[in-house]
């Protein structure tokens, strides 16, 4: 199936460092949503953006909704050890009744201590 | 907030046998289950939609009568693999959608031997 964008891959960071991702897609979404996953475990919920140019907070989490709704990056500041994971950006594409979810490559965060 | 319950977190299995995953929305009424299946260090592939009271909808390239799925009732979603091998080992993670997004559930460690 189709998959989105994201990058990057993988970074490797020291704790308080702050940290930022993006998606980018060759089509347009409604919706953007920002999830985490542990290893072993489901994705968890970070941020949902529902507009083309919303800025949302999430404690020191911040993410961006694209103006060509095409994008959106997602920004950690300050990181701690337990940021450690597996982030996801995913998106709902147009379409009354559309429910289906694509989502990105992902991106691995690793603190270097 | 929703929480989304899927069983078992872990089987291991022989080759030959069938095996049966449970996704229960504990709090709130999914009237769209979603399962997804994810190898190691990659994104998660929607496998199948399916919602309550009807047949699920199957992504091209998965095997409707290998992964059978019924969605009986408003709050549960099962998917059975159906005489499984050893490429059918994977992370299945299963999502609900009711109220204001997608929730997933833990995953379920399947092992083929």
């Amino acid at each position: 199936g189709q998959q989105l964008n994201q990058s990057p891959q993988s970074m490797f960071i020291q704790e308080g460092e702050d940290v930022s991702m993006n998606c980018t897609s060759s089509s347009i979404f409604n919706t953007w949503l920002w999830y985490k996953q542990d290893p072993g475990e489901g994705p968890v919920l970070l941020i949902a953006l529902y507009k083309a140019g919303e800025l949302t907070s999430n404690g020191r989490l911040t993410a961006q909704f694209g103006i060509t709704r095409k994008d959106s990056f997602l920004n950690i500041s300050a990181s701690i050890p337990s940021d450690v994971g597996i982030y996801f950006c995913a998106g709902r594409p147009p379409g009354f009744g559309n429910e289906k979810l694509t989502f990105g490559t992902g991106t691995r965060l690793t603190i270097i201590p | 907030g929703a929480v989304v319950s899927q069983h078992p977190s872990r089987v291991i299995c022989k080759s030959g046998t069938s095996v049966k995953i449970e996704c229960r929305s504990l709090d709130f009424q999914a009237t769209t289950m979603f399962w997804y299946r994810q190898f190691p260090k990659q994104s998660l592939m929607l496998m199948a939609t399916s919602n309550e009271g009807s047949k699920a909808t199957y992504e091209q390239g998965v095997e409707k009568d290998k992964f059978l799925i019924n969605h009986a009732s408003l709050t549960l979603s099962t998917l059975t693999v159906t005489s499984a091998h050893p490429e059918d080992s994977s992370f299945y993670i299963c999502s609900a959608r009711g109220g204001t997004g997608n929730t997933f559930g833990s995953g379920t460690r399947l092992t083929v031997v």
